[in-house]
């Protein structure tokens, strides 16, 4: 495996039910973050791990839970969710330089989530 | 305020010709970085090119291209010769340097190239 992983790659699931989304790099980075695409809006930051620690979360709801046991995986569990929280979910990490021409982020091909 | 505009929410060009897509950006930070990215129907963000708010030149990877203009705050993406496969969104990204690896995106670009 190369670059970074995600699985599974389409998820459908009930309001009631928990699920966990998984995010592997294969980089050497340092930093990993979840993204959030809904139609029609900007690509929306949710969670920065840096070193296995959180260093940002912009005020996403509980229902969401990140998990990064190590600097090559990080999770995203899933609980109680809405029909709102349908998306595309990415997952990008970085070296995690301070300097932005050396954090350059990269991709996986996300998880394309439908919360009936 | 935006941080990021790209203000073409779609665009044509004719296969082999050259297209430009357009991003300005808003910050008050002396140092920061600019990214553009692809995402294909697949829905994977694949980087393009990279530009740093203190590069002289303008910054290329093959048959891409960056136009920074500091003064204007844009930093505008070309696609030279375009391909069937450039079809795709294209993303303009800013990283603010004071900021550890919050991108900031804009709407994006649909292109579709035209055979």
């Amino acid at each position: 495996e190369t670059g970074v992983t995600q699985t599974p790659r389409h998820l459908v699931m009930g309001m009631t039910n928990k699920k966990s989304l998984k995010c592997e790099q294969h980089l050497g980075h340092n930093a990993m973050y979840w993204y959030k695409q809904s139609a029609k809006k900007p690509l929306e930051l949710m969670f920065v791990y840096s070193l296995e620690e959180r260093v940002e979360n912009n005020s996403v709801p509980s229902r969401f839970s990140p998990e990064c046991p190590n600097s090559s995986h990080l999770f995203l569990h899933l609980h109680t969710l809405q029909p709102e929280d349908s998306a595309l979910y990415l997952c990008a990490s970085s070296q995690g330089s301070a300097s932005p021409g050396a954090d350059t982020q990269y991709f996986g091909p996300g998880t394309r989530l439908t919360v009936l | 305020a935006q941080k990021i505009t790209q203000t073409q929410p779609g665009m044509f060009v004719q296969e082999k010709e050259a297209v430009t897509l357009d991003c300005t950006y808003d910050t008050s930070d002396q140092s920061y970085g600019l990214f553009w990215y692809k995402q294909p129907s697949s829905g994977e963000m694949i980087f393009l090119i990279y530009q740093g708010s203190y590069d002289e030149q303008n910054a290329t990877e093959g048959r891409y291209s960056l136009n920074f203009q500091k003064a204007r705050k844009s930093a505008n993406l070309v696609i030279s010769a375009s391909q069937l496969g450039d079809s795709a969104m294209y993303f303009c990204a800013m990283r603010e340097g004071r900021s550890q690896g919050n991108l900031i995106f804009g709407k994006g670009t649909k292109l579709s190239v035209k055979p």
